[in-house]
């Protein structure tokens, strides 16, 4: 079954840039989604199609995909961004990654 | 104001059933994908199933292929997931998702609820 690799934990200090990576096998063929999961909150799509941003979430969060690894990448990070990131493609089923917990320093 | 709102989880004993609902509105239902989305508490999130905009087909994730069955009724607004079977290991949060463009795609998800299957 696909799998998609994510790293653990991501940390950053406010102001910075955070790169959450998502990798796997021929990503750059397959749509990618991410999903931030605040504490007790359900999940909200802040990214899809790779690059597209929902309306309502900031400009400061944007996407790629490339080769066999897909970024989100949150600049000027704020205390409000701490949370759960999870990516997400399509192989023969839905698939998630195991998530990275953004933490802002 | 589209809303997702799940209902029928609790406690049940292994080897039992429930049957979830979501409750879907401010957007035409009949028109969406739907999915079941669950995350064990403090863990990931794992798919689970999804049906078409018509109710005519859907599909599981193995884990739980031949004992959960997801429909809905597009009168009603409403979105099912019969669980049967139950095992310790189907303990999680379920959430109510509504897929966007595919389905890597989900643009809403519900509060989600608690089904905890222990003796």
């Amino acid at each position: 079954s696909y799998e998609l690799t994510q790293p653990p934990s991501v940390s950053v200090s406010p102001g910075q840039t955070a790169n959450i990576t998502c990798s796997g096998d021929h990503l750059e063929h397959k749509y990618v989604s991410w999903y931030q999961q605040r504490p007790g909150q359900s999940p909200v799509v802040v990214m899809f199609h790779d690059y597209k941003r929902p309306s309502g979430i900031p400009e400061r969060f944007s996407g790629s995909n490339s080769g066999n690894t897909a970024t989100l990448t949150i600049s000027e990070t704020q205390a409000m961004d701490e949370a759960d990131y999870y990516c997400q493609a399509w192989d023969t089923s839905t698939v998630f990654g195991a998530g990275t917990k953004l933490t802002v320093l | 104001e589209v809303a997702l709102v799940e209902s029928g989880g609790g406690l049940v004993q292994p080897g039992g059933s429930l049957r979830l609902s979501c409750a879907a509105s401010g957007f035409t239902f009949s028109s969406y994908w739907m999915h079941w989305v669950r995350q064990v508490p403090g863990k990931g999130l794992v798919w689970v199933s999804r049906i078409d905009d018509e109710g005519s087909s859907s599909g599981y994730a193995d884990s739980v292929k031949g004992r959960f069955t997801i429909s809905r009724d597009n009168a009603k607004n409403t979105l099912f997931l019969q669980m049967n079977s139950l095992r310790a290991e189907d303990t999680a949060v379920y959430y109510c998702v509504r897929q966007n463009y595919g389905p890597w795609d989900f643009d809403y998800w519900g509060r989600g609820i608690l089904v905890t299957v222990s003796s």
